[in-house]
């Protein structure tokens, strides 16, 4: 079975433009969350879709956004882009929202604003 | 935003030692996972817990569901070279966010 997949890999974006990360869960996976991971600041919660619904979020700006489709792949998209949104986005899937919900990370997209 | 504390932050050892470490959180969790993390990759679940005072072996790991339900550990026995990475712990209430620890960064001289 497939793992979880990201696209792109790396993406390199200049201040005030705006960026779209891709991510494709496990097959029969519905949940999908997002994080951003910085060196100082570790794992940072972004949100998490399960059914195309947003169910928990972060807090971060409303700069950050997502959405789920429905094959429960999902997208974020940060507008605007900061400096400090240089990092690492990664995208982590389970099969449901509670209960055994393991998630299971894909690659990460290396995101780097100049 | 809330993290769970995680200790030690860092670990120098030497190959073929035992290594343990923790998490602590002041809110009760149902779920605890570790996880490792190699450079430039995603985080690798290790092992899940989901019951309290649970005691789960994957390997040469093992991790524990603390009976408070607000504690977790992970020991790693006869330490190997890929054993190198960071480990994050992560708890979770129902369907709750996942919150992680800040990370335990394991170095080990041959």
């Amino acid at each position: 079975k497939a793992g979880v997949t990201q696209t792109p890999r790396y993406l390199i974006k200049t201040r005030g433009q705006q960026v779209t990360l891709s991510c494709s869960p496990i097959s029969g996976h519905r949940s999908v969350s997002w994080y951003q991971q910085t060196p100082g600041q570790g794992l940072q919660f972004l949100f998490e879709y399960f059914s195309e619904t947003q169910r928990n979020k972060g807090n971060f700006p409303g700069r950050f956004s997502g959405r789920q489709f429905s094959n429960s792949r999902s997208e974020m998209n940060v507008s605007t882009l900061e400096l400090g949104d240089s990092a690492l986005y990664l995208c982590a899937s389970s099969l449901v929202l509670a209960g055994a919900n393991e998630q299971f990370f894909g690659p990460g997209t290396r995101l780097t604003v100049l | 935003g809330q993290q769970l504390n995680q200790s030690p932050q860092s670990m120098f050892i030497q190959e073929g030692e035992d290594v343990s470490m923790n998490c602590t959180s002041s809110s009760i969790f149902n779920t605890w996972l570790w996880y490792k993390q190699d450079p430039g990759e995603g985080p690798v679940l290790l092992i899940a817990l989901y019951k309290a005072g649970e005691l789960t072996s994957n390997g040469r790991l093992t991790a524990q569901f603390g009976i408070t339900r607000k504690d977790s550990f992970l020991n790693i026995s006869a330490s190997i070279p890929s054993d190198v990475g960071i480990y994050f712990c992560a708890g979770r209430q129902g369907a709750q966010k996942l919150v992680f620890g800040q990370g335990t960064r394991l170095t080990i001289n041959p």
